[in-house]
């Protein structure tokens, strides 16, 4: 069955630490993403990466940083958490090319709590 | 620009009623249309999608179909379940790689 994990469900960190958020895919998926969810505004996407070592910044990087060494894994990080950055973080991830049907694969999200 | 605006929730329903949640896009070129849902707890998946103009996604008796004149993709279900409260996002791509997503509507149905 198709899985993406994500390391953490809730986490409450304090102003100024640094962050990580961890998502580990076993589909074998090229693109990786990275998206915030806030009520009344929906997902958006913070990254994206399409192969190991690369990445896209989408509508909301700042702030923000990710690390992608394996083809697996997708890291956030929160250099210096700030309370504006308390949200919900999912991450997803999809084929490329022919086998991409348009269909993401979600993990079931990390709420983080910044005090 | 991209951009996708559903209308606004929650929308509370009795069970076995009908169901419809609004979705206009705006997109440049031929975009794909999708239905995502967050069942409580729980992550995204996809319900239904539509590649083409007049094509017509349905899965688990929703339905819906891509109506390029009035740019909608709205989302319908003949007799909601109470299993079927959830959130809603629609969502449209242009190149499969890149997702714009609505922000959502909650649905809520009553026994």
């Amino acid at each position: 069955d198709v899985k993406v994990t994500q390391s953490s469900r809730y986490l409450v960190k304090r102003t100024g630490e640094k962050v990580f958020l961890e998502c580990v895919q076993d589909m074998d998926h090229e693109n990786m993403f990275w998206y915030r969810q806030d009520p009344g505004l929906g997902l958006r996407l913070i990254y994206f990466s399409y192969d190991v070592k690369m990445k896209e910044k989408g509508d909301i990087p700042e702030g923000y940083s990710v690390s992608r060494e394996k083809k697996e894994r997708f890291s956030l990080i929160l250099e210096s958490a700030s309370t504006n950055q308390t949200s919900m973080y999912l991450c997803a991830s999809s084929f490329q090319g022919p086998r991409n049907t348009g269909e993401l694969f979600f993990g079931e999200g990390s709420r983080l709590t910044v005090l | 620009g991209n951009s996708v605006t559903q209308m606004e929730g929650p929308v509370t329903l009795s069970e076995e009623a009908f169901l419809t949640i609004n979705c206009t896009y705006t997109a440049t070129g031929y975009p794909s249309l999708f239905w995502y849902v967050q069942y409580p707890g729980e992550g995204l998946q996809l319900l239904l999608k539509a590649t083409k103009a007049d094509d017509k996604g349905s899965n688990k008796g929703f339905e819906a179909t891509y109506r390029k004149e009035t740019t909608s993709f709205h989302l319908e279900k003949g007799s909601v379940q109470v299993s079927d409260s959830a959130v809603y996002f629609c969502a449209l791509t242009g190149n499969f790689n890149k997702f714009y997503f609505g922000s959502g509507t909650k649905l809520n149905v009553k026994p």
